[in-house]
């Protein structure tokens, strides 16, 4: 079965906008992380932003941050004033406490228009 | 932080022809070790991960190795290429601290 869902295959956005890119996930672990991961154009992946399961708070990094919401099993990434270099595909991961592999979705192309 | 060193990036085998490629971490001890599958615009499968030395657990049935020989070396093999192996293959490991994963910069494969 599916362990990440990202719902939305390509999305647009003008710069300088906010943009919410959805993930939801399968666990029955109390204790796991979630990862955002942005892939460029040239492949290279890139960490964004990491979640843990206990984290009370949500996490954000610079202009990320990750609307976590444990009880509907959600993970959303924002991106606030997207810029042009933001345009890549972004991808959601978890990995569970009881298990060692890193899990992914199928990702979200983002498209930043001028 | 620690860094992961992939090579070759891009390569050019003919079918029935063998591979090897290799991962190789610094920056780090003992890290849990993953290759991964891209096809183009889709997304990651997972084929191997490796949490110790000869450790290798196999997600999905196919015509690909792998092989953990150091502890921050892990290799991808196959004696026979099909087309199908054609991607983009991306090495990755996971940190000391269980918030980090990071990735090598992939080799892009095309059988011919």
């Amino acid at each position: 079965a599916q362990k990440i869902t990202q719902t939305q295959p390509g999305m647009f956005v003008q710069e300088k906008e906010a943009v919410t890119l959805d993930c939801t996930y399968d666990t029955s672990d109390q204790s796991y992380g979630l990862f955002w991961y942005k892939q460029p154009s040239s492949g290279e992946m890139i960490f964004l932003i990491y979640q843990g399961s206990y984290d009370e708070q949500n996490a954000t990094e610079g202009r990320y941050s990750l609307n976590f919401q444990k009880a509907r099993k959600s993970a959303n990434l924002v991106i606030s004033a997207s810029q042009l270099g933001d345009s890549a595909m972004y991808f959601c991961a978890m990995r569970e406490s009881n298990d060692y592999k890193l899990s992914f979705g199928a990702g979200t192309t983002v498209t930043v228009r001028a | 932080s620690q860094t992961i060193h992939q090579w070759p990036a891009t390569l050019v085998q003919p079918v029935g022809s063998p591979l090897s490629l290799e991962c190789t971490v610094e920056g780090t001890s003992n890290p849990n070790l993953y290759w991964y599958r891209q096809a183009a615009g889709r997304g990651l499968q997972l084929l191997f991960y490796s949490v110790g030395i000869g450790q290798i657990s196999s997600e999905v049935p196919q015509n690909l190795s792998a092989s953990r020989p150091q502890d921050r070396q892990f290799i991808l093999s196959s004696k026979k290429l099909l087309l199908s192996d054609s991607g983009f293959y991306l090495c990755a490991s996971t940190g000391t601290r269980e918030t980090e994963a990071f990735f090598g910069q992939g080799t892009r494969l095309t059988v011919v």
